[in-house]
């Protein structure tokens, strides 16, 4: 089945850091990859999205290469702000008649000015 | 243009008691999904709704059921309701056949006491 992998635990980092968040997938067919963050209290926020290998998506400085070659979709982001402080999820859809978002389980960013 | 709206936002309910949860979606969307989200877990799909017709459905016992009306709106109903039914209940849209991903509501926080 299709399945979502996320590097284990939280992220603490300082402002103007660099962020990496890894993120490996299981896809029957060709599937579309997205990342999500999800801010306190708050529901899911379409990040960027890629629907074919070597896309790169971005979006307010994050971006993330669909890599078919190592099924990998990590998300990476120059110089955090404190405003970056949030839950960040790793999902795709695989177009094979069975179209639902299959999530990762998730990283809690924490920004420290 | 409104995106996906959710009601109720928080919601306390007795155990045994029965729920149920409304979800509008994005202007232009014709298709619903919905998902639960434990604490500190990525969200898991419930089931997906169009045309009315439930179409896919996650491994959630028979107590979670749903609807959708020809506005495209939907319900989600959990009988029976179990402590371990607490969550973040999130509505999703998007249009059939799409892969530019889904948008999300803001959810509705049920607590089962």
């Amino acid at each position: 089945g299709n399945s979502v992998t996320q590097m284990e635990g939280p992220v603490t980092l300082s402002e103007e850091a660099f962020l990496t968040i890894n993120c490996t997938y299981t896809a029957t067919g060709y599937p579309s990859l997205f990342w999500y963050v999800q801010y306190p209290g708050e529901g899911l926020q379409l990040l960027l999205k890629a629907t074919k290998a070597d896309d790169k998506g971005s979006n307010k400085g994050f971006e993330a290469t669909y890599r078919k070659e190592t099924t990998s979709f990590h998300l990476e982001k120059g110089s955090v702000q404190v405003s970056d402080s949030a839950v960040y999820f790793c999902a795709l859809i695989s177009w094979d008649g069975n179209n639902r978002l299959a999530f990762g389980k998730g990283n809690q960013v924490v920004v420290i000015p | 243009d409104a995106g996906v709206t959710q009601s109720p936002t928080h919601l306390i309910k007795t155990r045994g008691q029965q729920v149920t949860l409304r979800c509008s979606p994005k202007s232009g969307h014709d298709t619903v999904s919905w998902y639960q989200q434990a604490l500190g877990q990525g969200p898991q799909f419930i089931f997906q709704y169009y045309e009315e017709e439930e179409r896919q459905r996650g491994n959630f016992p028979d107590r979670f059921s749903g609807h959708q009306f020809p506005n495209y709106s939907s319900e989600l109903n959990v009988n029976a309701l179990l402590l371990g039914d607490s969550a973040l209940y999130l509505c999703a849209s998007t249009l059939w056949g799409a892969n530019y991903g889904y948008t999300f509501g803001s959810g509705t926080r049920l607590t089962v006491v």
